[in-house]
C-alpha cells in the first residue's frame, strides 16, 4: 500500500526567512509525487508534480520540491516566504502503474509565515 | 471551463436522513474520486471510479455509495447521515498522468 508521512504538523518560519515543508512516501514503482495547498475554507489547489526527470521540480508562486529517490523524500521548498503562503499544505503520492490512479495524501502541514 | 462543480457548498442534515452530494467535471477526465477531510486526518478516499459504470472503494466506504453513470458526473450518495460524517467533502477528477483537480468542497454538518 501506497503512503506519505509529513513529520510536522506545523513549520513556523519569518518571513523573508527559506521555508521547507517536509514529506516522505512509499509506493510500488516509481512515483508520481504532488503538492497542494490549501488556504481557509477554500478548496486544495495544485502546486506543483515530479512525475519524471529533473529532481527538483518549479511550481506555483515560486515554490519548488526536490525529489530525492534513494532518501524517498519530496520536501517543498521556498528561498523567501512571504505572509501569503501561510496556509495547509498537502503531499501526495500515486503510482506509475497503467490504472494506478489513487491519490494518497499526507496528513497536511500547517505552514505559519510571521511577519 | 468549469473544472470540478461541486453542489451544495454547505449541507445541514439530521441524523438518519439521506442525500446525494453532486460533482460533475467538463473536463473529459476518465478518474473521479470523492475525499473527505478531517481535522489531523488529512483526505481520505472514500470511493473512486476509473471510468462510466466502475466504482470502486476507497479507505472509508461504510455508510457512502457511488455511481457513475456519464463521465461527467460521480454523486455520493449518503443512506442515512451520522454524525460520524460530518466532514468537508471534495470530489477530484484526474487523466493518466496528471495531478488531480478538485471541487471547491461541500461542508456537511450532521445533527
Amino acid at each position: 500500500a501506497q503512503s506519505v508521512a509529513q513529520p510536522e504538523d506545523q513549520v513556523n518560519v519569518a518571513e523573508g526567512n527559506p521555508l521547507t515543508v517536509k514529506c516522505t512516501y512509499s509506493v510500488s514503482g516509481n512515483p508520481y509525487l504532488f503538492w497542494y495547498v490549501q488556504y481557509p475554507n477554500r478548496g486544495l489547489q495544485f502546486l506543483l508534480k515530479y512525475i519524471t526527470g529533473d529532481n527538483l521540480v518549479k511550481g506555483s508562486y515560486g515554490f519548488e520540491a526536490e525529489f530525492n529517490k534513494s532518501q524517498t523524500s519530496f520536501h517543498l521548498k521556498k528561498p523567501s516566504a512571504l505572509v501569503s503562503d501561510s496556509a495547509l499544505y498537502f503531499c501526495a503520492v500515486r503510482g506509475s502503474g497503467a490504472g494506478s490512479y489513487q491519490l494518497t495524501f499526507g496528513k497536511g502541514t500547517k505552514l505559519s509565515v510571521i511577519p | 471551463n468549469a473544472g470540478v462543480t461541486q453542489t451544495p457548498k454547505f449541507q445541514v442534515l439530521k441524523t438518519g436522513q439521506s442525500m446525494t452530494l453532486q460533482c460533475a467535471q467538463d473536463m473529459n477526465h476518465e478518474y473521479m474520486s470523492w475525499y473527505r477531510q478531517d481535522p489531523g486526518m488529512g483526505l481520505r478516499l472514500i470511493h473512486y471510479s476509473v471510468g462510466a459504470g466502475i466504482t470502486d472503494q476507497g479507505e472509508v466506504p461504510n455508510g457512502y455509495n457511488v455511481s457513475r453513470s456519464t463521465t461527467e458526473d460521480f454523486p455520493l450518495r449518503l443512506l442515512s447521515a451520522a454524525p460520524s460524517q460530518t466532514s468537508v467533502y471534495f470530489c477530484a477528477s484526474s487523466k493518466p498522468g496528471y495531478g488531480y483537480t478538485f471541487g471547491s468542497g461541500t461542508r456537511l454538518t450532521v445533527v
